[in-house]
């Protein structure tokens, strides 16, 4: 079964760097994942495709601020110089035959 | 400029049935895998099902299998989730999502179409 864990909140000073952290279950180290950001009341946003090498693509119009990078099981999503408009949750997703599967969330707060 | 737009929501009760319809633009529509994705007031997105660019393949989560059925119709750059034996559980905002030439991330989302289960 495929599982992403994400950590419920996360919170940082405007201007600072966050870093999120989603985690593959065991057997599934390998895999990519995708980013999203969904801000207050709106629908969610394509961030970018993260592989297990670091390697990523970012969506159309996503700043430089974004980053991301890998871990063993881990995928890691940077945010760089915080802004207000950053406050949101944000989604990652992976994908296994004929599945999609979401990660819980993280609701970052910016300070 | 991709725009998908999602329509059809409503409130209906519970066992009901309704259809959502997903309006695409700015891109070739029958190249591409498209998705549907829910979520429930409060909570966070759930995958409910997805086709494959010629919709000769679909696919469905666990909790609306059998219940829900996925079809496009690539002449009109529609998708379209047909929704039966509704429950209360199925309330939630869908939206619909074109996935990547890999069929592996939601690369653009629409805005979403409310369905509410109630009596």
């Amino acid at each position: 079964q495929l599982v992403l864990t994400q950590s419920p909140s996360a919170s940082a000073s405007l201007g600072a760097s966050v870093k999120l952290t989603c985690t593959l279950n065991s057997g599934h180290s390998s895999y990519a994942i995708a980013w999203h950001q969904q801000q207050p009341e709106k629908g969610p946003r394509y961030l970018m495709k993260l592989n297990s090498d670091g390697s990523h693509s970012k969506g159309d119009g996503i700043p430089d601020r974004f980053s991301g990078s890998s871990s063993g099981a881990e995928r890691y999503l940077t945010i760089s110089s915080l802004q207000s408009e950053d406050e949101a949750d944000y989604y990652c997703q992976t994908w296994g035959t004929g599945i999609q599967v979401f990660g819980g969330g993280t609701k970052l707060t910016v300070l | 400029e991709v725009q998908l737009l999602e329509f059809g929501g409503g409130l209906v009760q519970p066992g009901g049935s309704l259809r959502l319809s997903c309006a695409a633009s700015g891109f070739t529509f029958s190249s591409y895998a498209m998705t549907w994705v829910r979520q429930a007031p409060g909570k966070g997105l759930e995958w409910v099902s997805a086709i494959s660019g010629s919709g000769g393949s679909t696919y469905y989560a666990d909790s609306v299998r059998s219940r829900f059925t996925i079809s496009r119709d690539n002449s009109k750059n529609t998708l379209y989730l047909q929704m039966t034996s509704l429950r209360a559980e199925d309330t939630a905002i869908y939206y619909c999502a074109k996935l990547d030439s890999d069929n592996q991330a939601f690369v653009y989302w629409g805005q979403g179409t409310l369905v509410t289960v109630s009596s």
